[in-house]
């Protein structure tokens, strides 16, 4: 399977665990992206990278939100002292970015499942 | 501010039926709108794109800026098209998503 993978697919913690995801883009594409979705909602944009440069945050990333790519490849997202606001699926999806204003589609991850107990 | 409103979280229609899945999109510049749809045990996926202006698997949306809509249509529904449909606008460098209706078609 070539396509974006993101583990664990599923994490159960206690509140104020600490709990980190990994995402794998498709080998070729530049752009990475975190989402999360709750239970009636739409995915809701977190935050992206091109390549290590983490380009944009949402005001959803709270300061215990953390994420990087170090090598411009693998992304990681880490939650410091969880809370029970904090469980939701987490999606990462990858793009490809060619020229100046033209990007390509942006591919998505089974997801990662958080629970919050 | 930029927002997605798909009014209807549930749509159930007959095997064969018309199907509309409304979506409107409030932005001041001009959108790029997709619809992602996610089938039962699958991942979020790309359905289609309004600048390619194609039909995938029977499905087509038009954009209307004065309506600011971007509804999908298709005109005789199928069983394997029940999942959840997501309708998006992407302003700047990120895709901002509607709450989704669920397609429920009936045999």
């Amino acid at each position: 399977d070539t396509g974006v993978s993101q583990d664990p697919r599923h994490k159960i913690t206690k509140r104020g665990q600490n709990v980190t995801f990994r995402c794998d883009p498709i080998s070729e594409h530049n752009r990475l992206y975190w989402y999360r979705q709750t239970l009636g909602q739409g995915p809701e944009f977190l935050t992206y990278f091109q390549n290590e440069a983490q380009l944009e945050k949402s005001r959803l990333l709270s300061d215990r939100f953390s994420a990087e790519r170090p090598k411009g490849s693998f992304s990681t997202l880490e939650i410091q002292r969880t809370e029970q606001g904090d469980s939701a699926m987490y999606l990462c999806a990858s793009s490809l970015r060619v020229v100046a204003g033209v990007i390509s589609e942006q591919y998505f991850g089974p997801g990662t499942r958080l629970t919050v107990t | 501010a930029q927002r997605v409103t798909q009014p209807e979280k549930l749509l159930s229609v007959f095997k064969g039926a018309p199907v509309e899945l409304k979506c409107n999109y409030s932005y001041s510049g001009s959108p790029e709108l997709f619809w992602y749809v996610q089938y039962s045990r699958q991942r979020l996926q790309l359905l289609l794109r309004h600048i390619s202006r194609e039909s995938i698997k029977g499905f087509t949306a038009d954009l209307n800026k004065g309506e600011t809509s971007f509804h999908l249509k298709k005109p005789f529904a199928q069983e394997e098209d029940s999942a959840m449909y997501y309708c998006a606008l992407e302003p700047t460098n990120k895709l901002i998503f509607g709450t989704g209706t669920l397609l429920a078609v009936q045999p």
